[in-house]
This record gives structure tokens, sequence and C-alpha cells, in this order.
């Protein structure tokens, strides 16, 4: 089964922007636009910020923003605020009807 | 709006089982698909396993092949996920989603993106 990698942390002052990376294979993330990303604050439900690469779900603000080349997808995060402290998970299709989870990155607003 | 709704936390015996339930309301999810997603105690998010209604076949994680069974009753809107041979490694909170169905390159019908979830089922397996 493939894996994602994520850094485990990413900061940021508010208003700044960072972007989260997450690393596959020519077999995963290379292949497939079916990379998607959420954001898990503690003791929620994780909620869906992007789809297939780039699409913002109906009521997601502008600021995040998803994009991909070669083997890495990337979560942009402008504007940063506050409420955005929470941990980011990418997803994608890895083939042969399979799901995978990047392993998480941890943002902290300073 | 869809909602998913869970069944209440668990705690069980090592080498037990578990089905755990998730309850569509406010619409169905027969033409969406439903995963069940956990996460362990300071780890990150799991796909376990998926099924789309409409064609009644699971698909499981190699992790969990052999281990996992999720069921629909579509009579009820309700997905299970059923997980035996418990050990302590499985103690999780576990996340049923609504998922996007796209078709994949192999042709094949399959979750793109998780728009819903429930709000999560604590399961505890401890002697």
């Amino acid at each position: 089964q493939s894996a994602l990698t994520q850094p485990a942390s990413v900061s940021g002052s508010p208003g700044q922007s960072i972007t989260i990376s997450c690393t596959g294979t020519s077999s995963d993330v290379g292949s497939y636009n079916l990379v998607s990303w959420y954001q898990h604050h503690p003791g929620k439900a994780p909620k869906l910020m992007i789809y297939e690469v780039s699409k913002r779900p109906s009521g997601v603000s502008s600021r995040f923003s998803g994009s991909k080349s070669g083997n890495t997808a990337s979560l942009t995060i402008s504007g940063l605020q506050a409420e955005d402290e929470a941990d980011y998970y990418c997803c994608l299709y890895a083939g042969s009807s399979t799901l995978v989870f990047g392993g998480g990155t941890k943002l902290t607003v300073l | 709006q869809v909602q998913l709704v869970q069944s209440g936390a668990e705690v069980k015996k090592p080498g037990s089982s578990v089905k755990v339930s998730c309850k569509a309301s406010g619409g169905t999810f027969s033409s969406n698909g439903i995963s069940w997603v956990r996460q362990a105690p300071g780890q990150g998010l799991e796909w376990m396993g998926g099924i789309i209604p409409i064609f009644d076949t699971p698909n499981y994680a190699q992790k969990f092949q052999g281990r996992v069974s999720i069921t629909t009753d579509e009579s009820s809107s309700t997905v299970y996920v059923e997980l035996n041979s418990l050990r302590s490694e499985d103690s999780a909170v576990y996340y049923c989603a609504r998922g996007n169905i796209v078709v994949v390159p192999s042709g094949d019908p399959f979750f793109a993106a998780f728009d819903v979830w429930g709000q999560g089922t604590m399961v505890t397996v401890s002697s």
C-alpha cells in the first residue's frame, strides 16, 4: 500500500500564507487527480476543504486552494486566521480500489 | 442536507467483535457511497473501506482484509462496519463518511472525496 508523506507540522502568523505538501509516487499522486484535503479539529469530524486536486466545496473559504505538480499535491492557506489551526490530511485514490490518507500535518497559527 | 448519525461508544474485549452503525437522516446515500475511516489515539486518519449501495460490493483496505465487513440496510438508510478479532490497536474513533463517486481510470466507480461525516464512535478494546 502506498504511503503519502506530509510534514508533521507547519506554522505561520495571522495573515501569512502557508503550504502543506503531500508527496507520493508516480503510481498514486502522479497518476490520478483524485486528491482531497481535510481539516480536522480535535474532537470534531473532519471537514472537506479541497477535492479533485483544486476544487473547493460550497461554503469553504477561498483562502484555501489546492494544486498538484508531479508526485506532490499541495494545500495553500492564505491570510491565515486563528481558526485555521487544526490538523490537515491529504487523501487520494491509490489505484486498485484503495484510498490512502497522508500522515497529517499540524498547523499552528502563531 | 443529509446527516450521518453513528451509534454510541463501545468497550470490547480483545478477540471479540464490534459492529458500528451509521444512519443517514434528512436524505439517503444510495447514489453516493459510504466509507469508514478511523483515528487511533495520537495517530492520523486511516481508510478502512467503503461501499457504494447501488453496486453493493464493498472495498476494503488491504490491512483490514479478512477482518472487516461493511454492509448496508437500504430500508433504514444504515451502513454498518463490523471488525473482528479485536486487539488493543483497534482502539480508535471510527467515522463514517459519505463519498462522492467518480469513475476511475479502470472504469470502476470509486470515492472521490468525503463531504459529509458522522460524529464518530469511540471503540475501546481492553481486557
